[in-house]
């Protein structure tokens, strides 16, 4: 069994429409992220959600919009899509989200914004 | 503020040598926390070690070895006797430990072993 897994995993769209990704862990974990990947390879947090609260907004645009409908559960949505949004979009998940909680990833999901 | 520099971008090496990646990290806190993870051409993330502050023992699992030098703000991890599944982007982390857990990743290093 996937530990965290996302769908879609590729995801092909034209500017300016709305898409979401889904996550779901059966880790038990209380705490969920979203995690961006650019074309560079460089990593960097979006959100965090600990048991359905928002914990960490990293200055995201507000076409991104999270959603846990309960713990073991974190899709984001993004609205008005645009050709800087393409990227590998990685879930993962924590036990908590205090420091020093190690981090297990999805595969990721890559968008490709046309 | 928080930094990670992997300064080697890509390595290369034959099968069976050696090899060290190399990770510096900056921080203004006591404690926090170093994390390695590996990004195989497959595209996942996968966890490979965590280290607290306070614990300078390198750490050995079968063919990878962590050295950390606080003394050097370093984190290295060697891969003695490369295969070629090693094959794989690593990353190198770093989470202070005020606040929310929160990794600050480098840029990451191709690791690349020819046959």
């Amino acid at each position: 069994d996937t530990a965290v897994s996302q769908t879609p995993k590729y995801l092909v769209t034209q500017m300016g429409n709305d898409k979401s990704i889904k996550c779901e862990q059966n880790l038990g974990h209380d705490t969920m992220y979203w995690y961006k990947q650019d074309s560079k390879k460089f990593l960097k947090i979006m959100f965090s959600y600990n048991n359905k609260e928002l914990i960490i907004n990293e200055t995201v645009p507000n076409r991104f919009s999270p959603k846990s409908p309960d713990k073991a559960h974190l899709n984001l949505h993004i609205n008005s899509l645009e050709l800087g949004d393409s990227a590998v979009y990685f879930c993962a998940s924590s036990r908590g989200y205090q420091s020093g909680n190690t981090i297990y990833f999805g595969e990721g999901s890559w968008l490709t914004v046309v | 503020a928080q930094k990670v520099t992997q300064a080697q971008t890509e390595i290369s090496v034959v099968e069976k040598e050696d090899v060290t990646l190399d990770c510096v990290y900056e921080t203004r806190d006591t404690t926090y926390y170093l994390f390695w993870y590996k990004q195989p051409p497959s595209g996942e993330l996968v966890f490979l070690i965590r280290r607290n502050s306070f614990d300078e023992q390198n750490e050995i699992s079968g063919r990878y070895s962590w050295n950390f030098q606080k003394s050097t703000s370093s984190f290295n991890f060697t891969i003695t006797a490369s295969q070629v599944v090693d094959s794989a982007v690593y990353f190198c982390a770093l989470s202070e430990a005020r606040g929310a857990q929160k990794l600050v990743f480098g840029q990451g290093t191709r690791l690349t072993i020819n046959p």
